[in-house]
């Protein structure tokens, strides 16, 4: 099980232009969370997913977020018009049917908007 | 709302037993206790959970106080490797449930 894979790791963009991330979570996982994490706000959840399906995007920060999860494998952030303030790490995490565990964490991805 | 009180740092010698409180004084009948971690520049990782009773895994011992409105992570033997700030977090098991919510948690440094 390679785990929860994120690309890409790092990503520096400028102002204005559209950024995507990409996550492909656990197999067998059903529940896909996207967190953001910032030394001034720590770990915060942006959106989750439910078999496939947005369940809750109240962490969504404004309209320029977006996220989708066309299939139970693979999901994706979209950050567009992208600003200074979305420089952050963003952790995407996969969890299974119990939660027993909790979740499991990608690697995330490093955003930086200049 | 992490729903938890923990210190913002503490240092352990390495070799030594690092014990991490957590308070979570409105934790209700149904909720867990869970510990996750985040070394520097990783994704957070599980360490353990537990409802009453003590739990310990080859990771960690959690202990939970008898009134539940406390805990305590250990780390037995703590390692330079183990420096990371670690998350207390209470929630529901429930299916399809977001509810791992993070707070500040503790930075654990682990001292040569």
């Amino acid at each position: 099980d390679a785990g929860v894979i994120q690309s890409p790791r790092h990503e520096v963009t400028e102002m204005g232009q559209e950024v995507t991330l990409r996550c492909k979570p656990i197999s067998g996982h059903n529940s896909l969370f996207w967190y953001r994490q910032t030394m001034m706000r720590g770990l915060e959840l942006l959106i989750y997913f439910n078999n496939n399906v947005p369940i809750d995007d109240s962490g969504m920060p404004e309209d320029r977020f977006s996220a989708k999860m066309p299939n139970a494998s693979f999901s994706t952030l979209k950050i567009q018009p992208s600003e200074p303030r979305d420089s952050a790490v963003y952790f995407c995490a996969s969890g299974g049917d119990t939660h027993y565990y909790g979740y499991t964490f990608g690697s995330g991805t490093r955003l930086t908007v200049v | 709302d992490a729903k938890t009180t923990q210190p913002p740092s503490m240092d352990c010698a390495e070799g030594r037993a690092a014990n991490l409180p957590c308070n979570h004084s409105t934790i209700s009948g149904n909720e867990y206790v869970y510990w996750y971690r985040q070394i520097h520049s990783q994704g957070p990782q599980y360490i353990i959970h537990g409802l009453k009773n003590n739990e310990t895994n080859e990771m960690a011992s959690l202990i939970i106080t008898e009134d539940r409105k406390s805990s305590t992570l250990i780390l037995p033997h703590a390692t330079l490797r183990d420096t990371a700030v670690y998350y207390c977090i209470v929630r529901v098991l429930e299916a399809g449930a977001n509810n791992l919510f993070f707070g500040t948690g503790t930075r654990l440094t682990v001292i040569p």
